[in-house]
């Protein structure tokens, strides 16, 4: 069956670095996105990644290896803003999304 | 409107009731993605379109029905409401199926079956 693993919460200190790790198997592998959700409100895009490596964009990386199944995103200088949930979805060989059940991120001063 | 729109934004429903709740977006996407998001799960693809006058089912499909009259409608419909769709769903779009294109997310609509 498909199946994405992330952290059910997680806590972490105002200005620090956070690492949120995800694991999927699924049918195929057309990419690995991660989205924010803050309390109450839609999912947003945060990253998208097919290739292995790092990408990096501003505060947040992103990080993928295919042969490991395994992604994470990486936070740098905690806001308290980023208090959200942090969402994991693998693309399949249909090209559905696959969703993790998500990360709840919570920041403490 | 800017970007995709959900109406009603909640609804308590009494068990047995008919009820649609509506997306509308103004991006011109071709494909549209009606989603439910429960406590403790992920997202879960309830149907999908990949073009106007197509529809196809998601993982979880059954008691929900939906249709695509045009680009920018894309209504579901509980035809007996049950508590177990008790729950929050969010309508999604892309520019277009079967790619890696980004899903947009609609605000969502929180929907209380009794």
């Amino acid at each position: 069956g498909q199946n994405i693993d992330q952290p059910t919460e997680m806590t972490a200190t105002e200005g620090a670095i956070v690492q949120i790790n995800c694991t999927y198997q699924t049918s195929g592998f057309n990419g690995l996105f991660w989205y924010q959700q803050h309390a109450g409100e839609a999912p947003t895009f945060l990253s998208y990644n097919v290739l292995d490596g790092l990408e990096e964009k501003g505060r947040f990386s992103s990080f993928l290896s295919r042969s490991k199944g395994y992604s994470y995103l990486l936070l740098k200088e905690l806001q308290m803003k980023d208090s959200a949930s942090y969402l994991c979805a693998a693309l399949d060989s249909n090209y559905q999304l696959i969703w993790g059940a998500g990360t709840k991120l919570i920041i403490k001063p | 409107i800017a970007g995709i729109t959900q109406a009603p934004t909640s609804q308590i429903l009494a068990a047995g009731r008919r009820m649609t709740l509506r997306c509308t977006q103004d991006m011109r996407h071709n494909a549209m993605y009606w989603y439910r998001q429960d406590l403790g799960l992920g997202l879960r693809l309830i149907h999908y379109s990949n073009t106007a006058g197509t529809t196809g089912k998601g993982e979880v499909p059954d008691g929900y029905s939906v249709s695509r009259a045009n680009t920018d409608d894309f209504p579901l419909t509980l035809a007996s409401a049950v508590p177990s769709q008790t729950s929050v769903y969010f309508c999604a779009s892309s520019d277009s199926e079967g790619s890696t294109d980004t899903q947009y997310f609609g605000p969502g609509t929180r929907l209380t079956v009794l």
